[in-house]
């Protein structure tokens, strides 16, 4: 199956930094990426979707100057945060889609720590 | 948006088959129903996908009832690591948005 990739796996970084995480599919092209975050013992929340060249589509509630999404490429969409507080400590995920098919492939995670 | 409601938790036997259900009575009738599950700390699964047939593929069956209004993931002969949460996502336009899931463990 197809495969996502996400870097850094894990990160802990100080409060007021900036952090940005990778998201590459590896074997195929994205037409579409997507971007969720969850918290220890809750479901995925869908952050963003982003489109190859174009402004990502944030969710309601989302902040989109403090998460800014990147999608320079068919195979690579980054994720940075910006100016982070230790509530943006989760669990980030990526997915990607593949063309005209509706299935999404996600990554694997980036556990982010805010000291 | 299609809302979903699955129970928080199962237990199963290993070798068992494991039935999950999904109540989802508002779907429309254009919208895909997709099952993923999560491992903990881990990226979700891709299992399977349907809209008005039965499906299965090698991971597992999904049924769906007839009005549409809910499906059965069934994983034939479930084993350890098949613990994992497990949820029933309508796919309402470009998005997936993920309910509560149920937690199945597969007890030994």
């Amino acid at each position: 199956g197809a495969v996502v990739s996400q870097h850094p796996s894990w990160v802990i970084c100080k409060s007021g930094t900036s952090v940005k995480i990778e998201c590459r599919s590896l074997d195929f092209q994205a037409t579409t990426m997507f971007w969720y975050r969850q918290f220890p013992k809750q479901s995925l929340m869908l952050m963003a979707t982003s489109n190859e060249g174009s402004k990502a589509t944030y969710e309601q509630g989302v902040e989109k100057d403090k998460f800014l999404i990147n999608h320079a490429s068919l195979t690579l969409s980054t994720l940075t945060v910006t100016s982070a507080h230790p509530e943006d400590s989760s669990f980030y995920i990526c997915s990607a889609r593949l063309g005209g098919i509706y299935e999404q492939y996600f990554g694997p995670g980036t556990r982010l720590t805010v000291t | 948006d299609a809302k979903t409601t699955q129970p928080p938790s199962m237990d199963c036997a290993e070798g068992r088959a494991a039935n999950l259900p999904c109540n989802h009575s508002t779907i429309s009738g254009n919208e895909y129903v997709y099952w993923y599950r999560q491992i903990h700390s881990q990226g979700p699964q891709y299992i399977i996908h349907g809209l008005k047939n039965n499906e299965t593929n090698e991971m597992a069956s999904l049924i769906i009832t007839e009005d549409r209004k809910s499906s059965t993931l069934i994983l034939p002969h479930a084993t350890l690591r098949d613990t994992a949460v497990y949820y029933c996502i309508p796919l309402t336009g470009n998005q997936f948005y993920f309910g509560t899931g149920t937690s199945l463990t597969v007890i030994p």
